[in-house]
């Protein structure tokens, strides 16, 4: 059963507006989160991650936030640009080693 | 540094047939993972390694599949027979397991059908 879920398989932002991406999870014990980016034809790369201890992390564009009573995160893109579309991963870790539970992906697409 | 490296980027095969991805660490890594990504199911771990060990492969979906490390930096994941179902993109990733690291380096994945 997904540990992790991405709901939304697909958004769409025109350029310049702000993107949001959502997760869920269902493990309370989970004590590191991230967001990956892919692009066709590679491998996902790492763009941002927040630890369970905040609520927040904000790195240029992007930050995420973490609502643990509610076990669910978000991914904020603003302002939006054409080169952010891309699939988006959210992935979480058990806090009982280094294994990660990734979602669906979301598949962002900026208009121009 | 040239990244995780996969090989190959492409694989078509018939159903029944052995399949053998390999994949290449960063050097210097000490974990590593093999992931299947389906539109269904997204990124699934099959199975993880520290230190040549493997850890956990109870996302291994069936017998056919088996995962080996034999060195530091390869490893290779087969399946044996193998069927249409198993069509998919399979990514493997490497770490380097330290207190407070936790980003995994992905390679490009290989792209298989079994027809």
């Amino acid at each position: 059963d997904q540990q992790v879920k991405q709901n939304s398989p697909s958004l769409s932002v025109q350029e310049g507006r702000i993107s949001i991406l959502n997760c869920d999870y269902t493990n309370s014990m989970f004590d590191y989160f991230l967001w990956y980016k892919k692009y066709p034809a590679e491998g996902p790369t790492f763009l941002i991650s927040i630890s369970s201890i905040k609520d927040k992390n904000e790195d240029g564009r992007f930050t995420v936030f973490l609502n643990k009573s509610a076990k669910h995160l978000s991914l904020h893109i603003v302002p939006s640009q054409p080169g952010d579309s891309a699939v988006y991963f959210c992935a979480a870790r058990g806090n009982t080693g280094n294994q990660f539970y990734f979602g669906t992906g979301t598949s962002l697409t900026v208009i121009p | 540094d040239a990244g995780v490296i996969q090989s190959p980027r492409h694989e078509v095969t018939e159903m029944g047939q052995e399949v053998t991805l390999r994949c290449k660490l960063i050097s210097g890594h000490n974990s590593l993972f093999w992931y299947r990504q389906t539109m269904m199911r997204g990124l699934e771990l099959l199975i993880y390694f520290n230190n040549n060990v493997p850890i956990d492969d109870s996302g291994m979906p069936e017998d056919r599949f088996s995962a080996k490390m034999p060195n530091a930096s390869f490893s290779t994941l087969k399946i044996q027979p193998s069927e249409p179902r198993d069509s998919a993109v399979y990514f493997c990733a490497s770490s380097l397991r330290l207190a407070g690291s936790n980003e995994q380096f992905f390679g490009p994945g290989t792209r298989l059908t079994v027809l």
